[in-house]
């Protein structure tokens, strides 16, 4: 079946931009998980949601970033005012359950703030 | 604070030998243990898994070893073949109190396996 989809596959935004980012996880996974991949660096976790609520933001860098999942399935990476910092492949994963270990990548959206 | 240690950054191993990838961590919460494999523009894809429990793991060309005394792990493929050129990642496992498994990653080993 389809795998992890995450759109755009690259953004370039100016410095203090909005930018929206979109994961569409395995259908039937009940728990997403958003990390980001500095260059050189391995992912590291941002949020993660089961279900429609977001359980663990504890990786969440600072309150310009915010993520939604309405209805359980489509989430949505936001981030306000953006900083040449923010610059990274941004990874969204999907695993069938919240306890399971293996959790299935998307191939990221490189983001570019200049 | 690197929770999860990958102190090699790169690897070339000739075809048909035995790759070695090792990776070092200093959390004893960490209850699960995963190898990913990354290609370029790609998301990572799980490889081999281990729990704690268990100080060997195998599949086919692949295993994994942990030495829990030592907080050490090792990826053996044998024999290497050029599709196996990739970024490796160590990756280790926490039960959040949220009730989701967190993942912690290494930095990498990009490994090259050389015709």
């Amino acid at each position: 079946g389809a795998g992890v989809s995450q759109t755009p596959s690259n953004k370039v935004t100016e410095k203090g931009k909005y930018v929206e980012l979109r994961c569409d996880p395995i259908s039937g996974h009940t728990a997403l998980y958003w990390y980001r991949q500095s260059l050189g660096q391995g992912p590291e976790f941002l949020i993660y949601f089961q279900g429609t609520g977001a359980a663990d933001d504890s990786g969440l860098p600072n309150d310009r970033f915010f993520a939604v999942r309405p209805e359980g399935s489509v989430s949505t990476l936001k981030i306000q005012r953006t900083e040449r910092g923010d610059s990274a492949v941004y990874l969204c994963a999907s695993s069938y359950f919240a306890g399971s270990n293996e959790q299935f990548f998307g191939p990221g959206t490189r983001l570019t703030v200049l | 604070d690197q929770q999860v240690k990958q102190n090699s950054p790169s690897l070339s191993v000739q075809e048909g030998r035995i790759s070695i990838l090792n990776c070092d961590y200093t959390n004893s919460m960490f209850d699960y243990f995963l190898w990913y494999k990354k290609y370029p523009a790609e998301g990572p894809t799980f490889l081999i898994s281990i729990s704690s429990i268990k100080d060997k793991n195998e599949d086919g060309r692949f295993t994994v070893f942990l030495n829990k005394s030592a907080k050490h792990l090792s990826l053996h493929i044998v024999p290497s073949q050029p599709g196996d050129s990739a970024v490796y990642f160590c990756a280790a496992s926490e039960r959040s109190n949220f009730g989701n498994e967190k993942l912690t990653f290494g930095t990498g080993t990009r490994l090259t396996i050389i015709p």
